[in-house]
């Protein structure tokens, strides 16, 4: 099955400077790749995904790009916000119905 | 919509005891996962359903685990009897799967049930 990993596992940043995560998958035949955030006490709610014909999206201060040849993906969060800080995970999909998620990454914006 | 509705939100219990967790999923998803989240593994997919019918349960851990689905609009996860080692937070999320499978698949999630087996 897919194997996916997440780095790192935690993630200091000042307000206003930038946040990469990173993800790799072992499945040459996955083919979407979404991130979702976890804010305390809450569900992982999807943020942005990515589908396997696009190299890169973005949606305002987030975006995702996308390796296929490398087996990675990365989600980038600009200029970062208090409200930002929370856990993040990553993950691929074989097909339409299983999603492997990553390890998360859990992000601290400091004010 | 409200949403992914999931109860109950806490429970405690002592080892040995049946738990019952219950889901309502977004009208008019056919999907429904039920996963299980512990900071040594993660995010784990239980069982998911597509139409009220499981099509794949290869992550219940083990008889002790049993998940019904008796319509569209509501899917039960028991444990019985309870391990402590079942402390966790479960998730359910619902999806609407397409026909044909393009490979997409958004998942809503509940706000999940935080297990404690003492």
């Amino acid at each position: 099955g897919e194997n996916v990993e997440q780095h790192p596992s935690t993630l200091s940043v000042q307000e206003g400077d930038s946040a990469v995560i990173k993800c790799t998958y072992s499945d040459s035949a996955s083919n979407y790749f979404p991130w979702y955030k976890q804010e305390l006490g809450k569900g992982p709610q999807l943020i942005i995904d990515i589908r396997s014909n696009v190299g890169e999206k973005k949606d305002q201060r987030i975006a995702v790009t996308l390796n296929k040849t490398a087996k990675h993906f990365s989600l980038h969060i600009t200029e970062t916000q208090p409200e930002d800080s929370a856990v993040y995970f990553c993950a691929a999909s074989l097909g339409a119905n299983n999603l492997f998620f990553g390890t998360g990454t859990r992000l601290t914006v400091i004010p | 919509d409200a949403g992914v509705i999931q109860s109950p939100r806490h429970e405690v219990t002592e080892m040995g005891q049946e738990v019952t967790l219950r889901c309502k999923p977004i009208s008019g998803h056919n999907s429904l996962f039920w996963y299980r989240q512990t900071m040594m593994r993660g995010l784990e997919l239980l069982i998911y359903f597509n139409n009220n019918v499981p099509i794949d349960d290869s992550g219940m851990p083990e008889d002790r685990f049993s998940a019904k689905m008796p319509n569209a609009s509501f899917s039960t996860l028991k444990i019985q009897p309870s391990e402590p080692r079942d402390s966790a937070v479960y998730f359910c999320a619902s999806s609407l799967e397409l026909t044909g499978g393009s490979g997409a698949n958004v998942l809503t999630f509940g706000a999940g049930s935080r297990l404690t087996v003492l």
